[in-house]
């Protein structure tokens, strides 16, 4: 139980474009899912948290307009990168929280490499 | 604002060799500590919550342990598969079910 999916696992794309990232609860519901981004050797940092059928928070030195997260559904948050350039290149993982569970821990999924040329 | 500290940063371990990795931590009303497992190039994978000065839980080679200012990752008898980063995280009662992850303990097991 409790697994979360990211699709793609890892794209490449020109500067300048735009990409985006699914996250997908499967067997559970989540109210509430959270993007962070990993560079190499370092921790997890968050960067926004999404709540379904609302907007989502954004953490302080996040820019909304470059990081566009729609929470569309209990079981679907996506993240796109728009105008993408080489400084967003990162490892994007996102979590999510069972709604009906009484614990408060997130399921990760597996993460997406992104490598912006 | 809440603060997470791991240590080691690293830590090189033989076969079945014990030890323990660090998490202190400062927050203003503990909702949580969390403790992950991260292998390279994925996710974070869920191991404990712990909720309580006091409470202790255990899987397979792993206990964690909490006390009101840090939590302890104990390692009994390790073997190669543990080598991994354990990530340690907080979450508050004010904070809206968010993390705050420490930098990482990174364990690496010789055989």
């Amino acid at each position: 139980g409790a697994v979360v999916s990211q699709h793609p696992s890892w794209v490449i794309c020109k500067s300048g474009t735009s990409v985006k990232i699914e996250c997908r609860s499967l067997d559970f519901q989540a109210t509430t899912m959270f993007w962070y981004r990993q560079f190499p050797k370092q921790s997890l940092m968050l960067m926004a948290t999404s709540n379904e059928g609302s907007k989502a928070t954004y953490e302080q030195g996040v820019e909304k307009d470059k990081f566009l997260i729609n929470h569309a559904s209990l079981t679907l948050s996506t993240l796109t990168v728009t105008s993408a350039h080489p400084e967003d290149s990162s490892f994007y993982i996102c979590s999510a929280r069972d709604r009906f569970q009484g614990s408060y821990e997130q399921y990760f999924g597996p993460g997406t490499r992104l490598t912006v040329t | 604002e809440d603060q997470v500290t791991q240590s080691p940063e690293a830590l090189r371990l033989q076969e079945g060799e014990s030890s323990s990795l660090n998490c202190s931590y400062t927050v203003s009303g503990l909702r949580g500590l969390f403790w992950y497992r991260q292998d390279p190039g994925k996710g974070p994978e869920f191991l404990f919550t712990l909720y309580s000065a006091g409470e202790e839980k255990e899987k397979e080679r792993l206990k964690a342990t909490l006390t009101k200012k840090e939590s302890f990752l104990h390692i009994t008898a390790p073997k190669p598969e543990d080598s991994a980063t354990y990530l340690c995280a907080v979450q508050a009662w004010s904070n809206d079910y968010k993390l705050s992850f420490g930098a990482g303990t990174t364990v690496t097991v010789r055989a």
